[in-house]
């Protein structure tokens, strides 16, 4: 079974400071990993994916993420954090083994804040 | 433009009252997928379709039911409402990766529907 984990319910940040989400996951075999972010009564939007290759990931509105296969872990991060990155992020995990398309597990959510 | 769209965006009813969520994409998308959001829980999968007439259950079907007749529309059917269903819907789709892998393309989500069960 493929699980996610969002070990903080809640992160809080300085506008202008560097910012970190944290992601660990469990698969049993390779992983497909992804962030979503949720603004306020909006729908999820896609920021990045990790399939395979760079571990370092860009995404959208500077984010990128850093996969690391020992520690199991997909952590979100940017440089500088800005007011309008508030918002409830999420990490996702489908398990490349599994055979057909199989399900994405989500983690349950970070929120985000950041003040001016 | 590009979209997921979803009706109703709220919806309050009774309990055993069948209801309809549709939910249609104008991307041609082949894969679909039905979540659900409460607190505390993230996002959990109800169904998903990987085509025309190919659905199949996620982690938490119990008490939907799902039809994907025409590739642009997923319609979540509960035939009798609960209160346990009380939740936030979700409707997405994407493009099929290939045949012998599992879809990694990005999902887009659409609005949501805010389902109350009295």
């Amino acid at each position: 079974a493929q699980s996610v984990a969002q070990p903080e319910d809640q992160v809080n940040v300085a506008e202008g400071n560097p910012l970190t989400v944290k992601c660990t996951y469990s698969v049993s075999g390779n992983p497909y990993l992804f962030w979503y972010v949720q603004y306020p009564n909006r729908g999820l939007q896609f920021l990045l994916k990790y399939i395979t290759g760079d571990n370092l990931v860009k995404g959208s509105y500077g984010f990128e993420a850093e996969f690391n296969k020992s520690q199991t872990s997909f952590h979100l991060k940017k440089p500088s954090a800005l007011v309008s990155d508030s918002a409830l992020y999420f990490c996702a995990v489908r398990d490349h083994m599994n055979s057909g398309y199989s399900t994405l597990t989500f983690g349950k959510g970070t929120m985000l804040l950041v003040s001016p | 433009e590009a979209q997921v769209t979803q009706n109703p965006r709220y919806l309050i009813t009774v309990t055993g009252k069948k209801l309809t969520v549709t939910c249609s994409q104008n991307m041609n998308h082949e894969y679909m997928s039905w979540y659900r959001q409460d607190p505390g829980l993230g996002l959990r999968q109800i169904y998903y379709s990987m085509n025309v007439e190919v659905t199949d259950k996620g982690d938490v079907p119990e008490g939907y039911k799902v039809s994907r007749k025409e590739k642009r529309n997923f319609p979540l059917i509960l035939e009798s409402p609960s209160p346990n269903q009380t939740s936030l819907y979700f409707c997405a789709s994407s493009r099929a990766a290939s045949s012998s892998l599992p879809p990694y393309n990005e999902q887009f989500f659409g609005p949501g529907t805010r389902l109350t069960v009295l």
